[in-house]
């Protein structure tokens, strides 16, 4: 139980397109996912928190309006990049973090994709 | 802010060789801490967890101990294998306040087990 997928799990792009990401919690409800970059040999940047049904919490220095996050149910987040560019060429990880039959939310433990490798020329 | 310094890799070792990787941290309060494994080509995996100090994690013969004093949490393996081959990340998550729920990682620590 508790997987996390992400698609795609590769992709190579223009520079000026537009690339969206979607991450999927497959077996549990998750009101929160997070959003991670993650360069070479690097650690996990926190991009965003996504919440189901309200906007997203950018990190200081996160661009809001070229990383477009949207959190439509309780089991999708997707990530746009938008007007991608060469510097965004990155390793994008997401994670869930599972809604507790209550209602509530368990920060006890965040489930993460496999990560979405991305290439912009 | 809240941090986590891993020690530097590449870490190189024979099997079954004593395997540790440290691990210090800077929060405000009690933060929870974690270690995570990324195999090749796949996603992070919790290894162990402490939400306390003194607490020790223990997973898959992987040992750490949530130090206060020394804000610390080393992992620690008496006998690795060739398997244990992945990249190692401590993490913490923050106690309270705004960043509830985030994660804030170490660099990673890369180890190689040789046969």
């Amino acid at each position: 139980g508790a997987v996390v997928s992400q698609h795609p799990s590769w992709v190579i792009c223009k520079s000026g397109t537009s690339v969206k990401i979607e991450c999927r919690s497959l077996d549990f409800q998750a009101t929160t996912m997070f959003w991670y970059r993650q360069f070479p040999k690097q650690s996990l940047m926190l991009m965003a928190t996504s919440n189901e049904g309200s906007k997203a919490t950018y990190e200081q220095g996160v661009e809001k309006d070229k990383f477009l996050i949207n959190h439509a149910s309780l089991t999708l987040s997707t990530l746009t990049v938008t007007s991608a560019h060469p510097e965004d060429s990155s390793f994008y990880i997401c994670s869930a973090v599972p809604r507790l039959t209550s209602g509530g939310v368990s920060y006890n433990e965040q489930f993460f994709g496999p990560g979405t490798r991305l290439t912009v020329l | 802010g809240n941090s986590v310094t891993q020690m530097e890799g590449p870490v190189t070792l024979s099997e079954e060789a004593f395997l540790t990787i440290n691990c210090t941290y800077t929060a405000t309060g009690y933060p929870s801490l974690f270690w995570y494994v990324q195999y090749p080509g796949e996603g992070l995996q919790l290894l162990l967890k402490a939400t306390k100090a003194d607490d020790k994690g223990s997973n898959k013969g992987f040992e750490a101990t949530y130090r206060k004093e020394t804000t610390s949490f080393h992992l620690e393996k008496g006998s690795v294998q060739v398997s244990d081959s992945a990249v190692y990340f401590c993490a913490l998550r923050a106690a309270g306040g705004t960043s509830y729920g985030k994660l804030t990682f170490g660099q990673g620590t890369i180890l190689t087990v040789h046969p």
